[in-house]
């Protein structure tokens, strides 16, 4: 069965420091994967996807289809980076499946 | 530019109650999702619909209900309020499938009491 599993229910890192937050997948075909956020008191927001290759306020994610994975990176953490963070696959061609999500918070 | 409008953002049910959870886009998107919102459970499909008159169950169907008349609507139906279902609901619509991403509702958080 398709799944998602994101390890850290919270992670607490300093400002300036380096994040990643976990993300592990399982799928037989080919993955489509996501990064969604929510700040507080908002809606929930895609942040990035893996198809798109792209840098989105510093994150980035790099799929290892050999660890079955999709971490979300960015290399000096900013306050306004706390949030829910949940990780998401592609379901066939209708829907996806959310991880646990991940609460970041980010210390001054 | 609306967007996905849930309603109503928050309401509190009692026991046995019934109720209908609104949620409409403007988007012209054909795929509609429901999901509840648990702590630490991430969020579970309740719903989904690809296109009018299309509907189909998630993960977590039972004690709901949805119909698909419009592009536009895809309410969600309480029949029979349980404490289980405390949660918080949010409606997505997708332009093409999940694979192009979901643009999301502001939720509704109900208590059952």
């Amino acid at each position: 069965a398709q799944r998602v599993t994101q390890p850290e229910k919270l992670l607490s890192v300093f400002k300036g420091a380096p994040v990643e937050l976990k993300c592990n997948y399982s799928y037989s075909g080919s993955p489509e994967l996501f990064w969604y956020v929510q700040y507080s008191r908002q809606r929930l927001q895609l942040l990035l996807r893996h198809i798109s290759r792209e840098s989105i306020k510093g994150f980035t994610a790099d799929l290892n289809k050999g660890e079955t994975s999709f971490h979300l990176k960015k290399p000096f953490a900013q306050e306004e980076d706390s949030a829910m963070y949940y990780c998401a696959l592609a379901q066939g061609a209708q829907k996806l499946v959310f991880g646990q999500g991940t609460r970041l918070t980010i210390n001054p | 530019n609306a967007g996905v409008t849930q309603t109503p953002k928050f309401r509190i049910l009692k026991i046995g109650q019934s109720m209908t959870l609104q949620c409409t886009q403007d988007m012209n998107h054909n795929y509609m999702y429901w999901y509840r919102q648990d702590p630490g459970m991430g969020l579970k499909l309740i719903y989904y619909s690809v296109g009018a008159g299309i509907t189909d169950k998630g993960e977590v169907p039972n004690g709901y209900n949805v119909s698909r008349s419009t592009t536009e609507d895809f309410p969600l139906r309480l029949e029979l309020a349980a404490p289980s279902q405390t949660s918080v609901y949010f409606c997505a619509s997708s332009y093409g499938a999940g694979a192009y991403g979901y643009t999301f509702g502001s939720g509704t958080r109900l208590t059952v009491v």
